[in-house]
């Protein structure tokens, strides 16, 4: 079955402590992103990537790493989290960079306190 | 740079009434104009599309005609079912300031309920 998969689903950690949220998507495809999303701003990009090796900031990158090493998996790297990114992860892929339509996955609900 | 901006919500509607939720855009040049929904515990998923003015994307029975002259694609349905209960976001795509190609921006989502 075609799909992006994240993981872990629910997460809660301390400030500071390092995280790594997962994403692996099955479709060979080139693009991959991952938002955050937030009640009354809708989803904001945070970084994205179109192919291997190859990745840019969004909207809201900072206290954020990603990393492209193989083109199916994408993680979310946060070094010292804070509270402040307390929120709904979504990381998402396209075929092509310029193929709009994007499959997202299931969400990581992350809490810092 | 690109915004899009929905109307408030939440919007509660009984079965088998007709729904519209607003969306009007901000872009330079000519965007793409999406349609997604997220049922509850689950990710985004495209409803529908249309790539240039005039153009009508329609999937499950609803609707959405790009509309240049008024910066809209506003979300239409002649009869909701409860199943359509979910959050609705409006997007566009295009470039902004020649960064994010492809990239995709979303409106801050209208919660739909319906009830029986």
């Amino acid at each position: 079955e075609a799909q992006v998969t994240q993981n872990p689903r629910y997460l809660i950690t301390v400030t500071g402590k390092k995280l790594t949220v997962t994403c692996s998507q099955n479709m060979n495809h080139e693009y991959m992103s991952w938002y955050r999303q937030d009640p009354g701003l809708g989803l904001r990009q945070i970084y994205y990537s179109m192919n291997v090796e190859v990745t840019d900031k969004g909207d809201v990158p900072e206290g954020y790493k990603v990393s492209r090493k193989e083109k199916r998996n994408f993680p979310l790297i946060l070094e010292s989290p804070s509270p402040n990114q307390t929120s709904l992860y979504f990381c998402a892929s396209s075929l092509r960079p310029t193929n709009e339509k994007l499959f997202f996955g299931s969400g990581t609900q992350l809490s810092v306190l | 740079g690109n915004s899009v901006t929905q109307m408030e919500g939440p919007v509660t509607l009984s079965e088998e009434a007709f729904l519209t939720i607003n969306c009007t855009y901000t872009a330079t040049g000519y965007p793409s104009l999406f349609w997604y929904v997220q049922y509850p515990g689950e990710g985004l998923q495209l409803l529908l599309k249309a790539t240039k003015a005039d153009d009508k994307g329609s999937n499950k029975g609803f609707e959405a005609t790009y509309r240049k002259e008024t910066t809209s694609f506003h979300l239409e349905k002649g009869s909701v079912q409860v199943s359509d209960s979910a959050v609705y976001f409006c997007a566009l795509s295009g470039r902004a300031g020649g960064t994010s190609y492809g990239k995709l921006t979303f409106g801050q989502g209208t919660i739909l309920t319906v009830h029986p």
